[in-house]
């Protein structure tokens, strides 16, 4: 089974509707992270959370809300979706590393798109 | 805003070519990190590097982080059609905050 999984892998909507993207991971990790990604942008990072009452802003985190509802599960809300909003979202969680760099793990990722 | 700038965006190839893949800033980073992502995946770590000065190998492929650790490079020997995807750098602003900044990305496209 995955790490960290996405639902849902796939989503059409329309411009005006709430969407909520899922994610759930069980590799025991602390932190966790929703970033975005389009062509020739790379990815960016819209929110993250260190522990369950840990919530920070990203570079691009307006238009978005995040919701972390246990330590395995981070959710991302798009309260009303808008076309510019259509992209690739992961989710990616790390462990704290106290001598270096965290290594992130991502999900398969979530396309999303707002007509 | 600090910004990673990688170059080239896109690049074809034939198998068994060498090639490299610059990432650069003008921003210092505590580390640096490349990743590789796959069509319908998520990006998976390839290297980290944190010493100013630093060359890893991995197999074919060798990463290596400038002395003022502003700037990195991947250097692929013999290139595969098992190498073609998506590579991102990405950096560490300030030691372990876990915070990435992420370039644009390399398409690479190995042709057999």
């Amino acid at each position: 089974d995955a790490d960290v999984t996405q639902t849902p892998r796939n989503r059409i909507t329309k411009t005006g509707k709430r969407i909520m993207l899922e994610c759930s991971q069980t590799k025991g990790h602390d932190r966790m992270y929703w970033y975005r990604q389009d062509p020739g942008l790379g990815l960016r990072l819209i929110y993250y959370s260190f522990d369950v009452k840990d919530i920070n802003k990203g570079e691009i985190s307006d238009g978005y809300s995040v919701s972390r509802q246990a330590q395995a599960k981070f959710s991302l809300s798009l309260e009303s979706a808008i076309p510019n909003q259509t992209a690739l979202y992961f989710c990616a969680t790390s462990a704290h590393d106290r001598g270096g760099t965290d290594t992130q793990y991502f999900g398969p990722g979530t396309r999303l798109t707002v007509l | 805003t600090q910004l990673l700038e990688q170059s080239p965006q896109f690049l074809s190839i034939q198998e068994g070519e060498n090639l490299t893949v610059y990432c650069n800033s003008s921003s210092v980073f505590s580390s640096l990190q490349w990743y590789r992502q796959e069509p319908g995946e998520g990006p998976v770590l390839l290297v980290t590097v944190v010493t100013g000065g630093e060359v890893k190998k991995l197999k074919r492929l060798t990463f290596q982080f400038g002395d003022a650790r502003k700037d990195s490079s991947l250097h692929i020997t013999a290139a595969q059609t098992g190498d073609t995807g998506l590579y991102l750098c990405a950096g560490d602003v300030s030691s372990n905050t876990g915070k990435l900044i992420f370039g644009q990305g390399t398409t690479l496209q190995v042709k057999p």
